[in-house]
């Protein structure tokens, strides 16, 4: 139980185009979700939590208009990174909660490399 | 910003041995979890802790949640190779907020 799938699981796109990133509970209805982006050696960076139906929130110097969150379902959320730059290249990850447990649940990651 | 203090940063160590790691923080949390992440993978949660002083064990790694509720902390006994990843703590709050430790990375040398 518990897993969550993301898609896809490494992109390349060029400078200048928007790349979208799924995250789905398969077997378990996330009332939130999260986005973390991780560089190479270094810790989990919350990005944005969201709740299904609402709008997300942004962490502190997260933009929100380069990093659109949509949480339309309680089994769906997408990440999509507008006008994408070689800095945003990294290694996105979702988690996920049913809402009533601290246990946040992990997809596997999705690489994103912008040239 | 980080609010958990994890350490160590990192450890090698030789096969076999036992692996201790801790999280410390200022504000005190209602959960601590731990989680593994191994390359180019999302973590794994591997234990969750939900009352202070509650000690869990899945197979060879044993976690604490500390008295005080600002500590927790994970031992891997005789570790093995596939033991090599990333640990991260987590402590959560009260609305589900959840903030996650530095991670150690843990190098396992045959």
């Amino acid at each position: 139980g518990a897993v969550v799938s993301q898609h896809p699981s490494w992109v390349i796109c060029k400078s200048g185009t928007s790349v979208k990133i799924e995250c789905r509970s398969l077997d378990f209805q996330a009332t939130t979700m999260f986005w973390y982006r991780q560089f190479p050696k270094q810790s989990l960076m919350l990005m944005a939590t969201s709740n299904e139906g609402s709008k997300a929130t942004y962490e502190q110097g997260v933009e929100k208009d380069k990093f659109l969150i949509n949480h339309a379902s309680l089994t769906l959320s997408t990440l999509t990174v507008t006008s994408a730059h070689p800095e945003d290249s990294s290694f996105y990850i979702c988690s996920a909660n049913g809402g009533t447990s601290y246990e946040q649940y992990f997809g596997p990651g999705t690489r994103l490399t912008v040239t | 910003g980080q609010q958990l203090n994890q350490s160590p940063q990192s450890m090698f160590i030789q096969e076999g041995e036992d692996v201790s790691m801790n999280c410390t923080s200022s504000s005190i949390f209602n959960t601590w979890l731990w989680y593994k992440q191994d390359p180019g993978e999302g973590p794994v949660l591997l234990i969750a802790l939900y009352k202070a002083g509650e000690l869990t064990s899945n197979g060879r790694l044993t976690a604490q949640f500390g008295i005080t509720r600002k500590d927790s902390f994970l031992n891997i006994s005789a570790s093995i190779p596939s033991d090599v990843g990333i640990y991260f703590c987590a402590g959560g709050f009260v609305n589900n907020d959840m903030r996650f430790g530095a991670g150690t990375r843990l190098t396992v040398k045959p």
